[in-house]
């Protein structure tokens, strides 16, 4: 079972959609980040999260956390092809836990033209 | 500008073998980890260092060992290696435990036969 449950786990869009993938535990988390990755490559950040109900936007890409900070969502406003690859999102845990940052599984997004 | 650098790129192994994964960062982080990457898994926590001298475990700890005993080096040790432990294995590091962009390596691809 994972700690931060992640869906959907892959995504096949056409060019100018929508989409919004979610990221949900019951755990509370002191952080949450999200991560791009490309193949062959390691992941890296697109946002960190901090504060329970923060919005931060990046262009097209809005992300959320959660007001208890047990959940987030990333929203993708007119998917471009330059924008597939595998998105994560990233927990850090709270308290004597400090330290660990555990990932989701994943979404594959694939965005078609 | 290195950042994270892990060592091989690509590894066979015979069921039983041991090896060490490799892994350097040049940026004077304090924190550091090792996740294996399997499809529809995410990144998996094997073990994580807040310092030197200082491990403890993750989500999949058993079958590896992990010792830091410099800030830039933290290499994993597969004691003695089995199939489920083919995988894609990656070495990240941060500035600080909480919050801040963890840097992966490239990662190692490991095939265990």
């Amino acid at each position: 079972t994972q700690l931060l449950e992640q869906s959907p786990q892959f995504l096949s869009i056409q060019e100018g959609e929508n989409l919004t993938v979610y990221c949900n535990s019951s755990s509370v988390f002191s952080s949450l980040q999200w991560y791009r990755q490309e193949p062959g490559e390691g992941p890296v950040l697109l946002v960190t999260v901090v504060t329970g109900g923060e919005v931060k936007k990046l262009k097209r890409l809005t992300f959320q956390f959660g007001d208890a900070r047990k959940d987030s969502s990333l929203h993708i406003t007119a998917a471009q092809p330059g924008d597939t690859g595998l998105y994560l999102c990233a927990g850090d845990m709270a308290g004597n836990q400090g330290g660990k940052l555990i990932f989701g599984q994943g979404t594959e997004l694939s965005v078609k033209p | 500008n290195a950042g994270v650098t892990q060592t091989p790129k690509f590894q066979v192994l015979k069921t039983g073998q041991s090896m060490t994964l490799q892994c350097a960062q040049d940026m004077n982080h304090e924190y550091m980890s090792w996740y294996r990457q399997d499809p529809g898994m995410g990144l998996r926590l094997i073990h994580y260092s807040v310092g030197a001298g200082i491990t403890d475990q993750g989500e999949v700890p058993n079958g590896y060992n992990v010792s830091r005993s410099t800030t830039e080096d933290f290499p994993l040790r597969l004691l003695s290696a089995a199939p489920s432990q083919t995988s894609v294995y990656f070495c990240a590091s941060r500035r600080d435990i909480e919050g801040t962009e963890a840097f992966f390596g490239q990662g190692t691809r490991l095939t265990v036969v």
